[in-house]
C-alpha cells in the first residue's frame, strides 16, 4: 500500500477482554513504532522494531502488552485483560531504516475504547 | 536524546509567515533537529528535519542558529489546513537512537 494501515479503525471492547491491533507498514519499511495517545495528551512510546533485531520494548506499559512483528512486515499489538485506562488511539509508524535520518510515516490509528 | 522546549500554543492570521520556536540548548553535535505535526483526529507528519544548515522544502522552512542551541520552523503562508500540533524532535543519528520523543508540542492555531 501506499502509506501505513492499521485496523481496526475503531475498537469498543468490554473490560477484561483482550484485544489485538494490526499495523501494515510501508513495504520495504524495516522499522515499525507503536505510541498510543491518550485525549488531548501528547504522543507515548511504546515498542518499536528493526529488522531482525529485540525491539525494544522499553516503552510498554504493563506486562498486559506485547507486540510481535511477524515477518519483517506486519505487527500486531496486543492487550490482555483490558482496563478502562488503556482506552487510547494506538498509532503505528514505520521508517525505511533506522541508522540514517528518515522520516517516520504514520498510521491514521486505531481508536481503542475500554467499557 | 536532547530534551526540546516550546511554546503550548501559537495564533497566525491566515496568509501570514508562522514562526514556531523550539529550544534544544543541550543538543548534541551528532543530533538532527525533526518538526513533525499532527492534525485534529489524524497520525503524525512529518516536515522537515535539518543537521546545521537551514532547510527548506514544500512544506516549511528551518532556521537552526549557528549554536544549534535553537531553531525556526516558517511556514510561509499559514492556511486554515495548518492548524495543528507541531512537535520539534531532536534524534541522534546513531543506531540505538529508536525512538522519537514527541513532546507536547506546539498548539497553531491559524485565525481566517
Amino acid at each position: 500500500g501506499a502509506g501505513v494501515s492499521q485496523s481496526p479503525s475503531n475498537k469498543v471492547t468490554e473490560k477484561g477482554k483482550d484485544v489485538e491491533l494490526r499495523c501494515d507498514p510501508i513495504s520495504g519499511h524495516t522499522a515499525l513504532y507503536w505510541y498510543r495517545q491518550s485525549l488531548g495528551q501528547g504522543l507515548e512510546f511504546l515498542i518499536y522494531f528493526q529488522g531482525n533485531s529485540a525491539p525494544d520494548k522499553s516503552g510498554l506499559p504493563s506486562d498486559r502488552f506485547s507486540a510481535e512483528r511477524t515477518g519483517g512486515s506486519v505487527s500486531t499489538l496486543t492487550i490482555q485483560r483490558t482496563q478502562q485506562e488503556d482506552s487510547a488511539v494506538y498509532l503505528c509508524a514505520s521508517s525505511l531504516r533506522q541508522g540514517r535520518i528518515t522520516e517516520a510515516f504514520f498510521g491514521q490509528g486505531t481508536r481503542l475504547t475500554v467499557v | 536524546d536532547a530534551k526540546t522546549t516550546q511554546p503550548t500554543s501559537m495564533d497566525c492570521a491566515e496568509g501570514r509567515a508562522a514562526n514556531l520556536p523550539c529550544n534544544h540548548s543541550t543538543i548534541s553535535g551528532n543530533e538532527y533537529v525533526y518538526w513533525y505535526r499532527q492534525i485534529h483526529s489524524q497520525g503524525p507528519q512529518y516536515i522537515i528535519h535539518g543537521l546545521k544548515n537551514n532547510e527548506t522544502n514544500e512544506m516549511a522552512s528551518l532556521i537552526i542558529t549557528e549554536d544549534r542551541k535553537s531553531s525556526t520552523l516558517i511556514l510561509p503562508h499559514a492556511t486554515l489546513r495548518d492548524t495543528a500540533v507541531y512537535y520539534c524532535i531532536v534524534r541522534g543519528d546513531q543506531t540505538g537512537a529508536n525512538n522519537l520523543f514527541f513532546g507536547t508540542g506546539t498548539r497553531l492555531t491559524v485565525i481566517p
